[in-house]
């Protein structure tokens, strides 16, 4: 069964630093592009990055450049978000996804973990 | 960056009615579109990809439509389990941009 588990949520000071984890099982991890996206509270989802199967390429939303780091150990089967100065507004569930091409970076999301919180507050 | 404009904001309707929710893109976005529904505490669940194909294990009464800019969601037959929040999402580039959402409340 194809499955994402996240890990390493939790409460942070502003500018504090997290790492999150995503560990994938069930599917071959090296083939596929994966993101993380988030659901802040009362808020909808945004798409916050993105890499390649290979971990070559990889891409950020504006409001987190610079700050965050996405990140691959395909031998681990694992993603990683690298999340330093941290804002209040990055308060937020965080969601790995898998794409459901594996020909293509930019997909549909066909495989979510549940998600792992993130709280910023002093 | 694309911007994605989803309406209506909210919808409530009945058991059995008929329920279209709309996004439209800024620039064109070929058929690089999905669509996501999501209950409170869950994570959301891929519906639609490729502005109309129905992903596997997802009930017929969903459809997409759509190309360019303009795509619709359409719930055929609305059942209570579909009381969520519906999204799409453009998958053309980079950076990938959602819809606000569409709250979906059954009456």
């Amino acid at each position: 069964e194809v499955h994402l588990l996240e890990s390493g949520g939790g409460l942070v000071q502003p500018g504090g630093s997290l790492r999150l984890s995503c560990a994938a099982s069930g599917f071959t991890f090296s083939s596929y592009a994966m993101s993380w996206v988030r659901l802040a509270p009362g808020k909808g989802l945004e798409w916050v990055s993105g890499i390649s199967g290979s971990g070559g390429s990889t891409y950020y939303a504006d409001s987190v450049k610079g700050r965050f780091t996405i990140s691959r150990d395909n031998s681990k089967n694992t993603l990683y978000l690298q999340m330093k100065s941290l804002r209040a507004e990055d308060t937020a569930v965080y969601y790995c996804a898998k794409v459901r091409d594996d020909s293509s970076s930019s997909a549909a999301f066909d495989i979510w973990g549940q998600g792992t919180m993130v709280t910023v507050s002093p | 960056d694309i911007q994605m404009t989803q309406s209506p904001s909210s919808v409530s309707a009945s058991v059995g009615d008929r329920v279209t929710i709309t996004c439209r893109a800024s620039q064109g976005i070929s058929s690089w579109l999905a669509w996501y529904q999501q209950k409170p505490g869950k994570a959301p669940k891929l519906l639609i990809y490729g502005a109309s194909s129905l992903q596997s294990g997802v009930p017929s009464r969903f459809s997409g439509r759509g190309s360019g800019t303009d795509f619709t969601l359409t719930i055929s037959s609305l059942q209570p389990e579909d009381s969520a929040t519906y999204y799409c999402q453009q998958a053309n580039s980079f950076p990938n941009t959602f819809g606000q959402g569409t709250k979906l409340e059954i009456k």
